[in-house]
């Protein structure tokens, strides 16, 4: 089982769409939630971090953590066609302070 | 700006020739890390350096060295490269969590190796 696993897309909404994006981690023991956005051939972009269960806005950007569930979720309303790229979910556990990344979901926004 | 600076941005190398990759912040922050980035993959954890710990990760191989002269800098250095060491490297950087603060990982734009 991989430690944290997103569905690679692509996720295709229209523009002015809300699109969700998926997580799901799997030690249990994780304290850090954190969705970076990585355009093609550009290095990742921290969009949101999450550090306790319920929701957290940012705009038009919301994270969603479940501890019990094991997951964590990225909300983005209001699409627009420069929010497409691919976004990775990264996570962090107790112990140092090592990320581990999921491959990431490649969201496509259509005008 | 407070940034995380890699150099070169592009760099062709042949098979077997030593290459260094060099990154460098003016953040202040106390942790430096190194990942391996290949098309459609997830970054991979290389190593990381606390202070001037140096911390490796168990499947690094040993073609893959680093150093940390000071805070701010720090350097890849990839002893025979080859083809399968083509890839996107990123630097990143974060706070001491034992400070209290957020431990975001902030990345600098990626040096783009290719190998002949």
């Amino acid at each position: 089982q991989k430690e944290v696993e997103q569905n690679s897309g692509p996720l295709s909404v229209p523009e002015g769409a809300i699109a969700s994006l998926n997580c799901t981690y799997s030690d249990r023991g994780s304290q850090s939630f954190f969705w970076y956005r990585q355009y093609s051939g550009k290095s990742p972009e921290l969009i949101m971090f999450i550090y306790s269960n319920g929701d957290k806005e940012d705009g038009r950007f919301t994270a969603q953590l479940n501890k019990a569930s094991q997951y964590v979720s990225l909300l983005i309303r209001d699409s627009q066609p420069s929010d497409s790229a691919t976004y990775l979910c990264a996570v962090m556990g107790t112990g140092f302070q090592k990320l581990v990344f999921g491959t990431g979901t490649r969201l496509l926004v259509s005008p | 700006d407070a940034m995380v600076i890699q150099n070169p941005r592009y760099q062709v190398t042949q098979f077997g020739k030593p290459v260094t990759l060099s990154c460098s912040q003016t953040l202040n922050h106390n942790v430096m890390y190194w990942y391996q980035q290949k098309s459609s993959q997830a970054p991979k954890l290389l190593f990381h350096y606390y202070d001037k710990d140096f911390n490796n990760e168990a499947d690094t191989p040993d073609n893959f060295q680093s150093r940390r002269p000071n805070t701010s800098f720090c350097f890849l250095d990839i002893r025979s490269p080859g083809l399968g060491d083509a890839a996107m490297y990123l630097c990143a950087t974060s706070r001491d969590r034992a400070s209290g603060r957020v431990d975001e990982q902030f990345f600098g734009p990626g040096t783009r190796l290719t190998v002949l």
